[in-house]
């Protein structure tokens, strides 16, 4: 079936840092990924929308200047976290949407960051 | 808009007992929901999918959920419940409008007790 790949899977560095993290599908073509960040002990929200050839779609309230997100490939979308800082210390998830419009879309594994 | 509500943060059963997460929707039409079971510092795994089709939904590992529309509800439920069942749980809609993003519950975390 459809496998997305998502690397790296965890990653501590110093604040200030910049941390790019790679979402891959490997087996299809996605023109759309999605970014969620999660919480401890919280569910995943979306933070952006990132289409292949064009500018990435930010929900309310996620700093665009912050999270840069590149999706230059059918095939792989890049989310940037910029100068990190310990409140961005998270668990960040990737997806790709299935063929349809209703149908699940597929996770990658997750990246944790932890920012000193 | 579309939301999901899940009515327990924290579910506790015994091994071998019946399993219910409940998940209330709210949608202005059809929804396409979904249960993912999120293990520790993993990602998420699709349970099962209800897509208009059969309201009552059957996935993998003995799972399945029933769509009421009337209640406007869909509780997963499962027979027996193994040790390996304790995780975090999601019911999740998907966007409307043509929008292809998930809009997640808040998540139930299950515990089973040998």
């Amino acid at each position: 079936g459809a496998v997305v790949s998502q690397h790296p899977s965890r990653v501590i560095c110093k604040s200030g840092t910049s941390v790019k993290i790679e979402c891959r599908s490997l087996d299809f073509q996605a023109t759309t990924m999605f970014w969620y960040r999660q919480f401890p002990k919280q569910s995943l929200m979306l933070m952006a929308t990132s289409n292949e050839g064009s500018k990435a779609t930010y929900e309310q309230g996620v700093e665009k200047d912050k999270f840069l997100i590149n999706h230059a490939s059918l095939t792989l979308s890049t989310l940037t976290v910029t100068s990190a800082h310990p409140e961005d210390s998270s668990f960040y998830i990737c997806s790709a949407p299935g063929g349809q419009l209703n149908q699940p879309q597929h996770f990658g594994d997750g990246t944790r960051l932890s920012i000193l | 808009a579309q939301s999901v509500t899940q009515l327990d943060s924290h579910v506790s059963v015994s091994e071998g007992t019946p399993v219910l997460l409940r998940c209330n929707y709210s949608s202005s039409y059809s929804p396409s929901l979904f249960w993912y079971v999120q293990h520790p510092n993993k990602g998420l795994q699709l349970l099962l999918k209800y897509t208009s089709a059969a309201t009552l939904v059957k996935g993998i590992n003995g799972f399945e959920a029933e769509f009421k529309k009337s209640e406007t509800s869909f509780h997963l439920t499962k027979p027996s419940a193994h040790m390996s069942d304790a995780a975090e749980y999601f019911c999740v809609v998907i966007g409307g409008t043509g929008r292809r993003a998930l809009t997640f519950g808040s998540g139930t975390r299950l515990q089973v007790q040998p």
